[in-house]
């Protein structure tokens, strides 16, 4: 099946440091990357869509100067948490739309970033 | 009304148990049909998608579409310790557009 990678894993900062977390589609080109946050033991909570090569479009509530997503090319997807603070702790996700090849339209997860913010 | 539906449970299951998941859904234009398995701290897992009606099996998980009653189902035989975790149903129709239940916890105890 199709594989999306996301990196890091976890990591660690402290107050006010930017932090940048990578989604790759492996082995399929995704136009359509997507972004949640997860508290634990809640579902998921979507964040933004962003399409290759245009801007991504944020959910109510959320602020896009703070979470900025760049998706310069159809294999990566980038979010930076800006300026982030401990409230900014959370579990991160990535998601790619499409399966190679076809035009079935469901999505593959990353593994997650888990960010603490000291 | 939301447009997806999911018992959170929490379930707990023996192990070897037949386990039976399920979602309800309003909108009739979804057209895929997905079941995610995700466990704590790791992102969700396609474990399987079914496109419009009808059943789908891979090894010991079944996954069933009644468009009529609006209504999908996840059926696990043989469940196993390892089968421990949140399993998430997802729909989508044919743009960007997904919608995901709030997934429902489950236990198998050995």
């Amino acid at each position: 099946g199709a594989v999306v990678s996301q990196h890091p894993s976890w990591v660690i900062c402290k107050s006010g440091t930017s932090v940048k977390i990578e989604c790759r589609s492996l082995d399929f080109q995704a136009t359509t990357m997507f972004w949640y946050r997860q508290f634990p033991k809640q579902s998921l909570m979507l964040m933004a869509t962003s399409n290759e090569g245009s801007k991504a479009t944020y959910e109510q509530g959320v602020e896009k100067d703070k979470f900025l997503i760049n998706h310069a090319s159809l294999t990566l997807s980038t979010l930076t948490v800006t300026s982030a603070h401990p409230e900014d702790s959370s579990f991160y996700i990535c998601s790619a739309r499409g399966t190679p090849g076809t035009g079935i339209n469901i999505q593959y997860f990353g593994a997650g970033t888990r960010l603490s913010v000291l | 009304q939301k447009e997806v539906e999911q018992d959170p449970g929490p379930l707990s299951v023996p192990e070897g148990a037949i386990v039976s998941l399920n979602c309800t859904y309003s909108n009739s234009a979804f057209q895929y049909f997905m079941w995610y398995r995700q466990y704590s701290r790791k992102g969700p897992e396609l474990l399987m998608y079914t496109y419009s009606s009808g059943n789908k099996e891979d090894g010991r998980f079944t996954a069933q579409v009644d468009k009529s009653s609006k209504y999908i189902s996840l059926f696990i035989r043989d469940s196993q310790p390892s089968d421990s975790a949140t399993y998430l149903c997802a729909m989508s129709g044919t743009g960007n557009q997904f919608y995901f239940g709030t997934g429902t916890s489950l236990t198998v105890i050995p």
